[in-house]
């Protein structure tokens, strides 16, 4: 079945940027999704980019896909202690369903 | 305000103890989907349901069931709950069915559920 890779854990100082990287293996996905996950909260979606484009910028965060190495990353610019969360890459492999990754702990220390 | 809720919001129960957790979203979505959530496993999905009267089985879907009587409610069934079940439970919503259209899924704010 469908597949998303995430490295699990990423420690990054206040101001610095952050890349968050993923991989999948459905080659019919669409629409790829990232999701970010506060402590003691739901998901929430952060951004999502349609696969026929190479790159979305949105304020501090940069969404880059390369379909054919089925690669997404997201980039957080000047990285913010409230950016501390989990963060997960999530694709539409079919109908409504998103197959999600296990998740990346960003740890933004002072 | 458009939301998803769900209650309770933390359940410590026993084994073989029947339990269900209710999901309710205002936005008249028509898809809606559980997840549970557990460290280092991630998201995986219970069961979905794509309109009323219409689920279907994700990826862990022993040890539970769903109905969608109506199409704002999701309610998840744990028949005899085991300690295995154990986790964060998180219900989800979407607009739509078609996985070509852009998609987004609100989440309910969680579940803890523990079972002793």
């Amino acid at each position: 079945g469908e597949d998303v890779e995430q490295s699990l854990f990423l420690s990054v100082r206040e101001g610095d940027s952050s890349v968050i990287n993923c991989t999948y293996t459905d080659s019919s996905s669409t629409y790829l999704y990232w999701y970010k996950q506060e402590p003691g909260a739901g998901l929430q979606l952060l951004t999502y980019i349609f696969s026929n484009m190479d790159m979305k910028q949105d304020q501090r965060l940069t969404v880059l896909l390369n379909k054919k190495d089925k690669h997404l990353s997201l980039r957080i610019a000047d990285t913010q202690t409230g950016d501390s969360a989990i963060y997960f890459c999530a694709d539409s492999s079919g109908y409504s369903t998103l197959t999600f990754g296990k998740g990346t702990m960003l740890l933004v220390s002072p | 305000e458009a939301q998803v809720t769900q209650n309770p919001r933390y359940l410590i129960t026993v084994t073989g103890k029947k339990l269900t957790v209710t999901c309710s979203q205002n936005m008249n979505h028509e898809y809606m989907s559980w997840y549970r959530q557990d460290p280092g496993l991630g998201l995986r999905q219970i069961y979905y349901s794509m309109n009323v009267e219409v689920t279907d089985k994700g990826d862990v879907p022993e040890g539970y069931k769903v109905s969608r009587k109506e199409k704002r409610n999701f309610p998840l069934i744990l028949e005899s709950p085991s300690p295995n079940q154990t986790s964060l439970y998180f219900c989800a919503s979407s607009p739509g069915t078609s996985g070509s259209s852009y998609n987004e899924q609100f989440f309910g704010p969680g579940t803890r559920l523990t079972v002793l």
